[in-house]
């Protein structure tokens, strides 16, 4: 399996804030890899796809790149909505694994 | 749109069957562009992919619960469901639903997710 692992686990910011989140993978995913937010007690919901496609209605604030192993997910002015929880999720292969999350929290 | 609803017990017996269902509205569940996958999250844990299947009933499963899983589809009613045997306390999770998306034949991401459910496994 391909592991994901995220860093930081968790990320202290205060609105307008540029944040970055990485996602590393254990072995090559080319660009197969899917960015997700949750809010508590809610869904995980598509943010980007193919490490830097931004999912219809995402504000364009949010940003995806890398490649290989490294990836990273950038919000360059942190909005009060944007407290939740990320996920970075690889299909490049069987099974389909999730990074462990990354909480953001308001500094 | 497409929106998914996941449906059945709250609470299973240990070693019981943990049975759920998805039923897909705003779209066909033959779409030739999606699978329909399963995913659960234990409390305050990240995220597992269980498994996903085609409207004409080919699937894929995570090898740690291939084991016990089974996921079918009924066309007719545009849903599918899940079942999980021989359950534990490890098997308490939200379970959701969601789309999974099929481009030049490679399964990718989930673009739909349902609301999830809470099933815990105790007696």
């Amino acid at each position: 399996d391909i592991q994901m692992t995220q860093s930081p686990s968790t990320l202290s910011a205060s609105v307008g804030d540029r944040v970055t989140i990485t996602c590393r993978a254990s072995q090559s995913i080319s660009s197969w890899l899917a960015w997700y937010q949750q809010k508590p007690g809610k869904a995980p919901k598509l943010l980007i796809y193919k490490a830097s496609n931004l999912e219809s209605g995402v504000p364009s604030r949010f940003s995806g790149s890398g490649s290989g192993t490294e990836f990273t997910l950038t919000i360059s002015s942190l909005q009060p909505d944007d407290f939740a929880t990320y996920y970075c999720q690889q299909y490049k292969s069987y099974p389909f694994t999730f990074g462990q999350g990354t909480k953001l929290e308001i500094k | 749109q497409l929106q998914l609803q996941e449906s059945g017990p709250g609470l299973v017996k240990p070693s019981e069957t943990l049975s759920l269902t998805c039923t897909v509205s705003g779209g066909s569940i033959s779409s030739s562009s999606y699978y329909w996958g399963w995913i659960r999250q234990p409390p305050g844990k990240g995220l597992e992919w269980i498994g996903s299947i085609y409207y004409s009933g080919g699937t894929y499963y995570n090898p740690s619960l291939k084991s016990r899983v089974t996921i079918s589809v009924d066309t007719s009613k545009n849903q599918f469901s899940l079942k999980l045997n021989s359950v534990t306390a490890a098997d308490t999770a939200v379970y959701y639903c969601a789309s999974h998306l099929l481009r030049f034949l490679e399964l990718c991401y989930f673009d739909h997710w349902g609301q999830g459910t809470l099933v815990t496994v105790s007696s």
